[in-house]
């Protein structure tokens, strides 16, 4: 099945430093979502970027599908966006089951 | 609140004990969701729901039972727990969306989860 990596497993920020996470798959999806999942482990759907690049405030992600990785990055950082990121793709074409990486942790220190 | 409300929060269970983890939403959804958290492992589905009265398996489904009750309800039963099965269990809902000819899988919305400990 599709492989998903995400890198670095582990980032520590001091408040306001940008930071960018990747995620590469092995196989071509037709697309990507990003998912933030905060200390008290509430997960929260961040991005569904198949293509191209999307923003919300100080978080931007883009994706190359033709190069099958994903980028989010974080602007400005602030100790609220302390937690784990997780990118998923479908198992396969147009399916609703997702195979999610093993995340990146982020500690933002004041 | 609208939302995926799961129950319980906790659970601690000894090893052969059976429980079912409940989930609702009310949010309309067709898709209904459970995944499984570990320690590094990021989540892995369980089984899910594309609509009511279907049900089908994940990525790792042994050990494991699951009804859709109904549009808004879908539980999950462990019949004889094992310390495998310890883990943090998520419910989720999504409801597809018709993007021309295709139908996109987006804004899913996970409850608050279930910490299980079997020993």
């Amino acid at each position: 099945g599709i492989q998903v990596e995400q890198s670095p497993p582990d980032l520590i920020l001091q408040e306001g430093a940008n930071s960018t996470l990747r995620c590469n798959f092995s196989d071509s999806v037709n697309n990507l979502q990003w998912f933030h999942q905060n200390p008290w482990g509430q997960l929260i759907n961040l991005f569904y970027i198949p293509s191209g690049t999307k923003q919300n405030g100080r978080l931007s992600a883009t994706t190359v599908a033709t190069e099958r990785y994903s980028l989010l990055y974080i602007s400005s950082s602030q100790t609220t966006d302390s937690g784990v990121y997780f990118c998923a793709v479908p198992t396969q074409g147009g399916s609703e089951k997702l195979v999610f990486g093993k995340g990146t942790k982020l500690t933002v220190n004041p | 609140n609208a939302g995926v409300t799961q129950t319980p929060k906790f659970q601690v269970l000894k090893t052969g004990q059976s429980m079912t983890l409940q989930c609702a939403q009310d949010m309309n959804h067709n898709s209904m969701y459970w995944y499984r958290q570990d320690p590094g492992m990021g989540l892995r589905l369980i089984y899910y729901s594309a609509s009511e009265g279907t049900t089908d398996k994940g990525e790792v489904p042994n050990g494991y039972n699951v009804s859709r009750l109904n549009k808004r309800e879908f539980s999950l039963r462990l019949e004889s727990a094992a310390p495998s099965q310890t883990s943090v269990y998520f419910c989720a809902s999504n409801r597809p969306q018709l993007a021309g000819h295709l139908l996109e899988y987006y804004g899913y919305t996970f409850g608050s989860g279930t910490r299980l400990t079997v020993v």
